[in-house]
């Protein structure tokens, strides 16, 4: 089945250590998303990709990266978590238009 | 900008009984929206979605919604609810902005289901 694949799906960290999650889609959208989920919350955008074209939310922290080195990949790069970063964080897909097709999400522990 | 309101944070039902979860949205255009679910710890399902067209809509697991553009609602209903349905329902209005669609979350609504 064509899906969104997220790995891993419970990532533990340390304070400051450098982590990457990771997203892949058989669906060849051309529109991809990263999320942030904290508990209780609605997911909050934090970039998305429109092909190669890479989009950044005003309010998204610069200690967050991304890379998309291809249509089926695309990485969340956190250069230094801190403990307010530990969340659901979430990869989504898309055409355009179209709606947004979601992995099962990475859940984020810092220590 | 668009935004959307959810104005019940948890809903309790029994099994059997109907449901209508309600949704508000704020966009000056004809929006794009959608119905997500998300169970704990999962990521997020399409339920249904409008885009134009008939304002009632069907769904999958046997929810459907209305658009009513006067009353800026999209709410979800379900005439009869299963305990698998114990889960966070999240409305979403989408608009296209520089050529992508950018989707905005409402905050929630948790449904429990009690025998």
């Amino acid at each position: 089945d064509a899906m969104v694949i997220q790995n891993p799906r419970y990532q533990v960290t340390q304070f400051g250590k450098p982590v990457t999650l990771s997203c892949s889609q058989t669906l060849n959208h051309n529109v991809m998303y990263w999320y942030q989920q904290k508990s209780s919350q609605a997911p909050k955008l934090l970039f998305h990709y429109y092909d190669k074209d890479f989009n950044n939310e005003a309010d998204t922290p610069d200690n967050f990266q991304s890379r998309r080195p291809n249509t089926s990949f695309c990485f969340l790069d956190i250069r230094s978590p801190g403990l307010g970063d530990a969340a659901m964080y979430l990869c989504a897909t898309s055409r355009v238009p179209g709606e947004q097709y979601f992995g099962p999400g990475t859940r984020l522990t810092v220590l | 900008a668009q935004s959307v309101t959810q104005p019940d944070i948890h809903i309790t039902v029994s099994e059997g009984a109907s449901l209508e979860l309600r949704c508000n949205y704020s966009y000056g255009a004809t929006p794009y929206l959608f119905w997500y679910v998300q169970s704990p710890g999962q990521g997020l399902q399409l339920l249904l979605k409008y885009f134009s067209g008939d304002t009632l809509v069907q769904g999958i697991k046997g929810f459907e919604a209305e658009f009513k553009r006067s009353q800026s609602s999209f709410n979800l209903r379900k005439p009869s609810v299963h305990w698998s349905d114990a889960a966070e329902y999240f409305c979403a209005v989408g608009a296209y902005s520089g050529g992508y669609q950018k989707v905005t979350f409402g905050t929630g609504t948790k449904l429990q289901v009690i025998p």
